[in-house]
């Protein structure tokens, strides 16, 4: 099934700011929004943003969610080291009847 | 608080099955909808499967359509996941998540390995 685009690799410095994007189509992310994952090595993923950019309880303020027409993003300012992991967004997607991820991008913080 | 346990992953042939099992406890079970999600060794996230939280409503990835069946007991507070014909790209660790807006709650995950 076809998924979500997202740049595989994305490196910024200590302290900077990250911009990471998921680009879908109108029956997904354009629609329907797009929800943000972060995953660590050997550890479950966690929900740092709902279909709505919303941010759960807990997570970090330094995050924040946005969608321009079919294409998702989730910016992190001022980077720390355990900000490091992969990041996945999700879409419902209306055509297919079936969610959708990206391909998950791995942020690398130098 | 509120828990996910997979459980039910193990070693198994092609061609042949397996059933995964979720116990979720500190909320609602009967209220939300679930959903199952698998990670091949070293891969992204795949989506397989969704249920409504009263069970009339099922979703399926392509890849898994015909081969596994979702289910839920919300008298018990388990989610399962029927496994048939397992292929050897079904393997990997498989989630259980809880829909809260979004995939909100995660299990640990159950690791299902197809080999012969």
């Amino acid at each position: 099934q076809p998924g979500l685009t997202q740049p595989p690799s994305v490196s910024k410095g200590l302290r900077q700011t990250a911009t990471l994007t998921c680009t879908g189509n109108s029956n997904n992310v354009g629609n329907q929004g797009a929800a943000w994952l972060q995953q660590h090595q050997g550890h479950p993923p966690k929900l740092l943003s709902d279909r709505n950019n919303n941010r759960p309880s807990g997570i970090s303020e330094r995050l924040s969610a946005s969608r321009s027409g079919s294409t998702a993003s989730l910016t992190i300012t001022g980077l720390q080291p355990e900000d490091e992991a992969d990041y996945y967004c999700s879409a419902w997607d209306t055509s297919l009847s079936a969610w959708v991820f990206g391909g998950g991008t791995k942020l690398t913080v130098l | 608080q509120v828990q996910l346990v997979e459980s039910g992953g193990t070693v198994v042939q092609p061609g042949g099955s397996l059933r995964l099992s979720c116990a979720a406890s500190g909320f609602t079970f009967s209220d939300y909808a679930m959903h199952w999600v698998r990670q091949a060794p070293g891969k992204g996230l795949e989506w397989v499967s969704f249920i409504s939280y009263d069970g009339r409503h099922k979703f399926y990835a392509d890849s898994v359509k015909g081969r596994f069946t979702i289910s839920r007991d919300n008298s018990k507070n388990t989610l399962s996941l029927q496994m048939n014909s397992l292929r050897l790209e079904d393997m990997g660790v498989y989630y259980c998540a809880k829909e809260g807006n979004a995939f909100d709650i995660w299990g640990q995950g159950t690791m299902v390995t197809v080999s012969s």
